[in-house]
C-alpha cells in the first residue's frame, strides 16, 4: 500500500507567523504532489503543486520538494486567521492511472488572530 | 462556469434502501472519481474511470457500485446502504487539459444510514 503520511496536527500559529506543514509518502517514484486546503464541511480546494526538487513560490505558499528524502512541504508566510483550515498532501503513484491521487489524512492549521 | 455538480447535497435515510448519488461535470474530462471522507481517514478512493463505459475500483469499493454511461455523469450507487457508509463523499475531475492534471472537487454530499 503506497502511503502519504502527515502530523495530524493540530497546529496551532499566530497570525503573521510562518506556517509550517510536512509530508511523507512512501512510493520512491512518486512524481506529482500537490497540497490542497480544505475548511471544515467543503470540499478540497488545489493551492499548490510541485513536480521538481527545490521550491516553488506563490504569494504567500511556499511549496519545498525532496525526492531523496521522499518529502515535501508548506510553508505559509504571514499567515492569516483565514488560513485556518485542514492541509491535504496528494501524491500521484507510479503506476495504475496519472490521474490517481493518494492523499494523506491532513494537517488542522489553526492561525490565530 | 466550470464545475462539478453532485445531488443530493445532504441525504438521511434507512439501512437497505437503494440510493443513488449524481455528479456531473461540464469541462469535458476524461477522468472522474468518487472518494469518501471520514474523520481520522481522510479521503479515501472508491472508484473511478478513465473515460465512458471504463471503471475501475479504488481502494474502498465494497458495497459501491457506478456507471459511465456519458462522459459528464458519474452516478455512485449504494445498492444496499449501511450504517457503514454514513461519510462525506465528494465527486472530482479531470482531464488531459488540466493544468497539472488538477482535480476539481464538486461540493459534497453528506449520507447518513441509520
Amino acid at each position: 500500500q503506497k502511503e502519504v503520511e502527515q502530523n495530524s496536527g493540530p497546529l496551532s500559529v499566530p497570525e503573521g507567523a510562518i506556517a509550517s506543514l510536512n509530508c511523507t509518502y512512501s512510493d520512491r517514484v512518486s512524481q506529482s504532489f500537490f497540497w490542497y486546503r480544505q475548511y471544515s464541511g467543503k470540499s478540497p480546494e488545489l493551492i499548490m503543486s510541485i513536480y521538481s526538487n527545490g521550491d516553488k513560490e506563490d504569494g504567500r505558499f511556499t511549496a519545498q520538494l525532496n525526492k531523496a528524502s521522499q518529502y515535501v512541504s508548506l510553508l505559509i508566510r504571514d499567515s492569516q486567521p483565514s488560513d485556518s483550515a485542514t492541509y491535504l498532501c496528494a501524491v500521484i503513484n507510479s503506476g495504475g492511472s496519472n490521474y490517481k491521487l493518494t492523499f494523506g489524512k491532513g494537517t488542522l492549521l489553526t492561525v490565530n488572530p | 462556469e466550470a464545475q462539478v455538480t453532485q445531488n443530493p447535497r445532504y441525504l438521511i435515510t434507512v439501512t437497505g434502501k437503494k440510493l443513488t448519488v449524481t455528479c456531473s461535470q461540464n469541462m469535458n474530462h476524461e477522468y472522474m472519481s468518487w472518494y469518501r471522507q471520514d474523520p481520522g481517514l481522510g479521503l479515501r478512493q472508491i472508484y473511478y474511470s478513465m473515460n465512458v463505459e471504463v471503471t475501475d475500483k479504488g481502494d474502498v469499493p465494497e458495497g459501491y457500485k457506478v456507471s459511465r454511461k456519458e462522459k459528464r455523469n458519474f452516478p455512485l450507487i449504494l445498492e444496499s446502504p449501511s450504517p457503514n457508509q454514513t461519510s462525506l463523499y465528494f465527486c472530482a475531475s479531470t482531464g488531459a487539459g488540466t493544468s497539472h492534471n488538477e482535480q476539481f472537487f464538486g461540493p459534497g454530499t453528506r449520507l447518513t444510514v441509520l
